[in-house]
């Protein structure tokens, strides 16, 4: 357990609609990265934030976006989706800059 | 854009053979991660390489850094089927705004 939550684990929506995926970091980490990892590909970064501001931008659709809250949980919003959304969303957070990070469990959307 | 290219892209072993991996990568690093991903589960941090380390042990990994060469390599030894997983090795630039750059993985499975 890498003490990084998000929920929820699955979602099944249509084309068209928006959904939120929530991630809640590590007790003290206050970086979070939001990555999409469709089947059997590698990892593309979408965004992270640090203590409540955005920091980097990777390759993340105007149809998303994210937010960082005071408590320093993050959600992701993705909106007008398409099948090609469908995917795995992980969330991760590090302790520092440069540091490992440590992964949630993902959440796996499915957009029919 | 994805800087590390890891290598072979599949390896298949018996269990207790050693297993190798490489990573490739283009510009100047301040440390290089490994992770490794069960199918469909979260990432898992393994081992983290500063640019003046050369290698790096953590139980059956051994990690080495060959700054000149801008290449890392994975040395899984003695391994068991516990150890199929894909793994992806990740920098960190040296003049990034602190994102991972990833590569595509390399899928590893070991035949008992």
């Amino acid at each position: 357990d890498s003490g990084v939550t998000q929920t929820p684990k699955h979602l099944i929506t249509a084309t068209g609609q928006r959904v939120t995926l929530r991630c809640s970091p590590r007790s003290g980490d206050l970086s979070v990265y939001w990555y999409q990892q469709s089947l059997d590909q590698g990892l593309q970064f979408l965004i992270q934030y640090y203590n409540g501001e955005e920091r980097a931008k990777g390759n993340i659709l105007e149809r998303f976006s994210a937010q960082q809250f005071p408590d320093l949980h993050s959600e992701l919003n993705l909106s007008s989706l398409e099948l090609g959304d469908s995917a795995l969303y992980f969330c991760a957070s590090s302790p520092a800059y440069r540091s490992g990070q440590f992964f949630g469990p993902g959440t796996r959307l499915t957009v029919l | 854009s994805q800087q590390g290219e890891e290598d072979p892209q599949a390896l298949s072993i018996q269990e207790g053979e050693n297993a190798t991996m490489n990573c490739s990568y283009k510009t100047s690093i301040n440390n290089l991660q490994w992770y490794r991903q069960n199918s469909g589960r979260g990432l898992v941090h393994l081992i983290l390489i500063r640019s003046n380390e050369r290698e790096k042990h953590s139980g059956r990994l051994r990690v080495t850094l060959d700054t000149s060469k801008k290449s890392s390599s994975l040395l899984i030894t003695a391994s068991r089927a516990a150890d199929t997983a894909s793994y992806f090795c990740a920098t960190v630039p040296m003049d990034s705004n602190y994102q991972l750059i990833w590569g595509a993985g390399t899928k590893l499975i070991i035949k008992p």
